[in-house]
């Protein structure tokens, strides 16, 4: 039973263009959102995160969006280098004295010189 | 100043071996967290220290795994008559525990049950 759900295994993008990555939850309980990024052979690392009180959460070329009512978020790249080319995770945690993370199963971005 | 430190990187076993991974916090993380990813799936949780207790184990999938940190830094999962489905990445993490959810992982440790 997936609670954090990334229906695309693969996005793959032009260089300088957006990069829309989505991801939907079932879990009403969840309240802090995070995106994650994975290379080979390395552990995930932070990206960015929102909060449930916020819809929207920018820093540099990276923005989440949260759609509460719809339970899904997404991760828009502009513009997209090369560099970002990873395995992208979404994650999710319900707050409270336990911040343990329920992830998705991550989608692999290729962005395309 | 390091980050998450896991070793060994990788382990392969026999069938019915026990193995021990180990994790190295940042400095002054009071949380710790274990997680295992398998092949093609989103890392999923293990365990949850709070300084030196397992303040959630819920993750763990039956009493082979064990995991300690008895001093609230360095932690060790423990697998005991391993099985074939153990083989995966397991990730360790740790934060702040302050009710800052950012979690900071390591390398992984890819375990490979022959």
């Amino acid at each position: 039973d997936q609670q954090v759900k990334q229906n695309s295994p693969s996005l793959s993008v032009q260089e300088g263009r957006i990069s829309i990555l989505n991801c939907d939850y079932t879990n009403s309980m969840f309240d802090y959102f995070l995106w994650y990024k994975k290379y080979p052979a390395e552990g995930p690392t932070f990206l960015i995160s929102i909060s449930s009180i916020k819809d929207k959460n920018e820093d540099g070329r990276f923005t989440v969006f949260l759609n509460k009512s719809a339970k899904h978020l997404s991760l828009h790249i502009v513009p997209s280098q090369p560099g970002d080319s990873a395995v992208y995770f979404c994650a999710a945690t319900g707050g409270g004295s336990n911040y343990k993370l329920t992830f998705g199963k991550g989608t692999l971005l290729t962005v395309n010189p | 100043g390091a980050g998450v430190s896991q070793t060994p990187s990788n382990k392969v076993t026999e069938k019915g071996k026990y193995v021990e991974l180990r994790c190295d916090p940042i400095s002054g993380h009071t949380a710790l967290y274990w997680y295992r990813q398998s092949l093609g799936q989103g890392p999923e949780f293990l365990i949850y220290f709070q300084g030196t207790g397992a303040a959630d184990d819920s993750g763990l999938p039956n009493d082979r795994f064990f995991a300690v940190r008895p001093e609230g830094s360095v932690s060790t999962l423990k697998i005991q008559r391993t099985e074939r489905g153990d083989s995966a990445v397991y990730l360790c993490a740790s934060s702040w525990g302050n009710g800052n959810n950012e979690q900071f992982f390591g390398p992984g440790t890819r375990l490979t049950v022959l």
